[in-house]
């Protein structure tokens, strides 16, 4: 079975820190990494994603930084706002047959305090 | 926001009764899939469709059925639910091989 490690479950950030989620996979033939930000009450949402032959993506405040050696992922959010508090959950995608699905960790609760 | 509605929003049933869950689409997107959501679980794939009539079983398949007979619709079957499908479920859809999911709001199910 496909896993995809995250951590940490909660995460608590002062307005205008630095927040940082990891993850971590085993399958080496995963091709496409996204984050998904969700709200409550709401669904996910893709809010940024990488592939395996980028080291790091940036768009606005939001920066993916991937190690392919190590097999991690990770998502930094950099001025954290209170308006990012939200549940992070970052994917990996398989690349042949009916592996080519998403596979999601397990979330991450962030919580920016004003 | 992408065209996704699921119903019901909310429901609450008794073990041992069947249960249907609908998405609907005007996105007239490929992909359809169902997800369940639990606490320290993430989001597990449940089934998913590539067409009209075409699904496949996903991660927790178990206990869950699915059908698709129009582009715009995919159903999930619980044929006798349990006290462990009590969950959100979530119906995404995708253009192609995701890719970006476009998720619905969610259904919220509590077998009592």
């Amino acid at each position: 079975q496909q896993q995809v490690k995250q951590s940490p479950q909660s995460l608590i950030v002062q307005k205008g820190g630095i927040s940082i989620i990891n993850c971590a996979y085993e399958n080496t033939a995963f091709d496409y990494f996204p984050w998904y930000q969700q709200f409550p009450g709401k669904g996910p949402a893709l809010l940024i994603a990488i592939r395996p032959d980028v080291s790091e993506k940036k768009e606005g405040r939001f920066t993916i930084s991937f190690n392919k050696s190590a097999k991690q992922f990770s998502l930094h959010i950099m001025d954290s706002q209170p308006g990012d508090s939200a549940t992070y959950f970052c994917a990996a995608r398989g690349s042949s047959g009916s592996a080519r699905q998403l596979t999601f960790g397990s979330g991450t609760q962030l919580t920016v305090l004003p | 926001d992408a065209g996704i509605t699921q119903s019901p929003r909310h429901k609450v049933t008794e073990t041992g009764t069947p249960v249907t869950l609908r998405c609907h689409q005007t996105e007239n997107h490929r992909y359809m899939y169902w997800y369940r959501q639990d606490p320290g679980h993430g989001l597990r794939l449940i089934h998913y469709s590539y067409g009209v009539k075409d699904t496949d079983k996903g991660e927790v398949s178990d206990g869950y059925s699915v059908s698709r007979s129009k582009t715009e619709d995919f159903l999930l079957t619980l044929e006798s639910a349990t006290s462990s499908q009590t969950s959100v479920y979530f119906c995404a859809i995708s253009e192609g091989v995701p890719g970006e999911l476009f998720f619905g709001e969610g259904s919220r199910l509590t077998v009592l």
